[in-house]
């Protein structure tokens, strides 16, 4: 059973680029988690979504940041007009059910670098 | 909103040594995670604490939840150099998010 899967590992972006950054869930796993951790800091939540469903997208920036996970396919967390403080590591986890009570498997993430 | 603080920020331990890493939320949660994250890598699932006053093992790992569910111990009883990594507490208040602290990064010195 493949884990969360995420993609691309590294990406880099020059400031006002667009990034799109992919999560596919663990096989049986329709809640996905979005997750950002800036150098020696915490991992910061951002959204969670079930399919075709956003639930909560309260730690999520207002502006350019946008999130989906489509009936089909993985989770698109996309960042349009990307600033330097946009650099840091993106993590997806999933679980099979809803909220905190259940383990989250995290994706080995990707790492956004602004120029 | 919730905040979960974690003390020390950094631990460095000799070989052999314990460890101990402390978790404190600032509201009653309803359950706690905790994370190992190694250098360069994701974070693991490493248990959960549900009940008031838990204590749950694994092998030299001891895990603690409070008695007002409100703060957390991991303990490590004689560190190998194969538990470096940053160590996080992530509770749950009773909606879906979990809150992280910002972790213990643990280095053990051979």
């Amino acid at each position: 059973n493949a884990g969360v899967m995420q993609n691309p590992r590294h990406l880099v972006r020059r400031r006002g680029q667009e990034a799109r950054l992919r999560c596919s869930p663990m096989k049986g796993h329709s809640h996905v988690y979005w997750y950002r951790q800036l150098p020696e800091e915490g991992l910061k939540f951002m959204v969670y979504l079930q399919k075709e469903n956003i639930i909560d997208e309260s730690g999520m920036p207002k502006e350019r940041f946008s999130a989906e996970f489509p009936k089909e396919g993985p989770s698109i967390l996309r960042i349009q007009q990307v600033v330097r403080g946009d650099s840091a590591a993106y993590f997806c986890a999933s679980s099979p059910i809803a909220g905190g009570y259940n383990e989250q498997f995290f994706g080995p993430g990707t790492r956004l670098t602004v120029l | 909103g919730q905040q979960v603080m974690q003390i020390p920020q950094y631990q460095h331990v000799q070989e052999g040594e314990d460890f101990t890493t402390y978790c404190n939320s600032s509201t009653t949660l309803s359950n706690i995670q905790w994370y190992k994250q190694r250098p360069g890598g994701h974070p693991v699932f490493l248990i959960q604490l549900v009940k008031s006053g838990e204590v749950k093992k694994q092998k030299r790992l001891t895990f603690q939840f409070g008695e007002a569910k409100k703060n957390s111990s991991l303990h490590i009883t004689a560190t190998q150099t194969t538990d470096v990594g940053t160590y996080f507490c992530a509770g749950e208040a009773g909606s879906y998010q979990l809150t992280f602290g910002k972790g213990t990064k643990l280095s053990v010195i051979p």
